[in-house]
């Protein structure tokens, strides 16, 4: 069964970096899109930014609203994707889901699973 | 950019019956849409993809339809299990983006 468990949440203050990692099992991890996607306290969902496999490139896509602030990357070979977040702010504060990308053939992409998430408080 | 805008935001109806949400695109995106289901404190999961397609192990009382810009998630007929918050996602072009969502509630 694939699996996604993400990690790295916690509280941090204004202006500081946080870095989380998800880690793919149960599938080959190497063959996906890893998107992220986060949901404010009672809100609905945001899309991030979503990275390529390999065989697309592995190209990344970003929302608007996080360009240059957050980072997305994968390390094939261990299985993991990383969000690094840059310059937080209070409204940063979420759930961070990372999720599956799939795929036909390459271009559009919907999301399966998601992982539990983990919750970034942005608080001085 | 493209914009999704579901309708209603919240939807009260009985058990056994038979409830829709709309979802609107700002452009044309052809089928490129999926439906997400998501129960209070758990992770969304996927109902629908391309529209109509549905994903493996959800039950047939959820039907999808649509194209372009137009879009609509069926119940045929509403169940206590199916109290949760929906929300379309399309995946046309990037970015990609979700509609407000739908939270439906059982009378």
């Amino acid at each position: 069964e694939a699996q996604l468990v993400e990690s790295g949440g916690g509280v941090v203050q204004p202006g500081r970096s946080l870095r989380l990692t998800c880690a793919g099992s149960g599938f080959n991890f190497v063959d996906y899109a890893v998107s992220w996607v986060r949901q404010a306290p009672g809100r609905g969902l945001e899309w991030l930014g979503l990275v390529r496999s390999r065989t697309y490139g592995g190209t990344v896509e970003y929302a608007a609203s996080v360009k240059g602030r957050f980072t997305i990357s994968r390390h094939d070979s261990e299985s993991l994707a990383f969000l690094q977040m840059n310059s937080l702010k209070t409204e940063d504060t979420a759930m961070y889901y990372c999720v599956r990308g799939l795929t036909i053939p390459g271009a559009k992409y919907w999301f399966d699973p998601w992982g539990q998430g983990t919750l970034v408080t942005v608080s001085s | 950019d493209i914009q999704m805008t579901q309708s209603p935001s919240t939807l009260s109806a009985s058990v056994g019956d038979r409830v829709a949400i709309t979802c609107r695109a700002s452009q044309s995106i052809s089928s490129w849409l999926a439906w997400y289901q998501q129960k209070p404190g758990k992770v969304p999961k996927l109902l629908i993809y391309e529209a109509s397609s549905l994903e493996s192990g959800v039950p047939s009382r959820f039907s999808g339809s649509g194209y372009g810009t137009e879009f609509t998630l069926t119940i045929s007929s509403l169940q206590p299990d199916d109290s949760a918050s929906y929300y379309c996602q399309h995946y046309n072009s990037f970015p990609l983006s979700f509609g407000g969502g739908t939270k439906v509630e059982i009378k």
